[in-house]
């Protein structure tokens, strides 16, 4: 069935720098997705991209929709310890609308003070 | 507005016993979706249904899972009997169908963590 990869796996960074992740696909998609999961909680969209090539910001972060339409990266600029959890790319596919997101494997953010 | 609803936020229970998940979508959505999430496997779609009606379920993991949306504002999640690998995070998530055909973006509820001793 239809993945996507998400990279990277995890990261422990200090407190101030930039974070960049992205996700990948071998198919097309018509929407990306960036969700952001607290412990305990459930994911919460981030930010939503609806074509290709655009780019959207929000507050500190900023996500891209790949011009091929198989990928998206999103960047959090001068990471504070708040910014810590499990980023979750996703997408719905191009073959058609089911409803249904395909998610990524998660990117676990640490920040140290 | 509330956001999605789910109930219990945590249930422990004994192996073979009956469990019950609930959720109340956010109103006015169309689409209401069922999640597993677990370490091994991340974030697992169950089922989802579209105007209360199942629309894929090929997600369920065994016939022991069961899943109902009587209305338009409540949703079940059933596991008979459950079994210790049962225990994860379910979330249950609603989103809204655009007018140009696509869904917008899935809102998630607070999952209700399963345990099965």
């Amino acid at each position: 069935g239809q993945q996507l990869n998400q990279s990277p796996q995890s990261m422990f960074i200090q407190e101030g720098e930039d974070v960049s992740m992205n996700c990948t696909s071998s198919s097309i998609f018509n929407t990306w997705l960036w969700y952001k999961q607290d412990p305990g909680e459930g994911p919460v969209l981030l930010i939503a991209l609806y074509k290709a090539g655009e780019l959207t910001s929000n507050g500190r972060l900023t996500a891209q929709f790949g011009i091929t339409r198989k990928d998206s990266f999103l960047n959090i600029s001068a990471s504070i310890p708040s910014d810590v959890g499990i980023y979750f790319c996703a997408g719905h596919p191009g073959s058609g609308n089911t409803g249904k997101l395909i998610f990524g494997q998660g990117t676990t953010l640490q920040v140290k003070p | 507005d509330a956001g999605v609803i789910q109930s219990p936020r945590h249930e422990v229970t004994e192996m073979g016993q009956e469990v019950t998940l609930r959720c109340k979508p956010i109103s006015g959505h169309d689409y209401l979706f069922w999640y597993r999430q677990t370490m091994m496997r991340g974030l697992e779609l169950l089922i989802y249904f579209n105007n209360n009606v199942p629309i894929d379920d090929s997600g369920m993991p065994e016939d022991r899972f069961s899943a109902k949306m009587p209305n338009a504002s409540f949703s079940t999640l059933k596991i008979q009997p459950s079994e210790p690998r049962d225990s994860a995070v379910y979330f249950c998530a609603s989103s809204l169908a655009l007018t140009s055909g696509f869904t917008d973006t899935q809102y998630f509820g607070p999952g209700t963590r399963l345990t099965v001793l």
